[in-house]
């Protein structure tokens, strides 16, 4: 079975400080992905990856940056945290980009103070 | 730019009743896929099907099913005999290449 782990289910930051967030997935997928999910707006894009160092802008990148250092592991970073990025973080891998299933990590629920 | 809509927001079914959750989709791409997840209260999203342009022959797996309607652009989704397990929120996602897009879901709860 594929897994997409993420570093931490629940994390509490203060505004201005930075914060990764992690996302690594064992099955060699060339495809990882970052969204936000927030109530009444779905899972927004925000950051995609489609090989090691490569990256490619969603929907809403803006005050967000990525990493992507190492096939398995795809890093969120918020530079300098506010209180509107206080959301739900899903990570998700693919194999391919279009066809394949996205595969999920459980999410992250950060919340900035 | 593509979309999808997801107008139902929430809806509340009594056990054992059917229920369609409905998916509308917006594209300029000839060749994209469909899919469906189920978010339930533990938060990871579950995949449940895909579909290709291509293909518009409707699917059943066990109680669930899809109606896929390339003229109206719809990709419903069917629920026949619901159970209190299927209550979660339901998510319609679009892909074609390097796009990908996601409705806003509906959440579904099953009353016992």
């Amino acid at each position: 079975d594929v897994k997409v782990t993420q570093s931490s289910r629940y994390l509490v930051k203060r505004t201005g400080e930075k914060v990764f967030l992690e996302c690594v997935q064992d099955m060699d997928h060339e495809n990882m992905f970052w969204y936000r999910q927030d109530p009444g707006l779905g899972l927004r894009l925000i950051y995609f990856s489609y090989d090691v160092k490569m990256k490619e802008k969603g929907d809403i990148p803006e005050g967000y940056s990525v990493s992507r250092e190492k096939k398995e592991r795809f890093s969120l970073i918020l530079e300098s945290a506010s209180t509107n990025q206080t959301s739900m973080y899903l990570c998700a891998s693919s194999q391919g980009l279009a066809a394949d299933t996205q595969y999920f990590g459980p999410g992250t629920r950060l919340t900035v103070l | 730019a593509q979309k999808v809509t997801q107008a139902q927001t929430e809806i509340s079914v009594v056990e054992k009743e059917d229920v369609t959750l409905d998916c509308v989709y917006e594209t300029r791409d000839t060749t994209y896929y469909l899919f469906w997840y189920k978010q339930p209260p533990s938060g990871e999203l579950v995949f449940l099907i895909r579909r290709n342009s291509f293909d518009e022959q409707n699917e059943i797996s066990g109680r669930y099913s899809w109606n896929f309607q390339k003229s109206t652009s719809s990709f419903n989704f069917t629920i026949t005999a619901s159970q209190v397990v299927d209550s979660a929120v339901y998510f319609c996602a679009l892909r074609s290449y390097q796009k990908v897009t996601f409705g806003t879901g509906t959440k579904l709860q099953v009353i016992p």
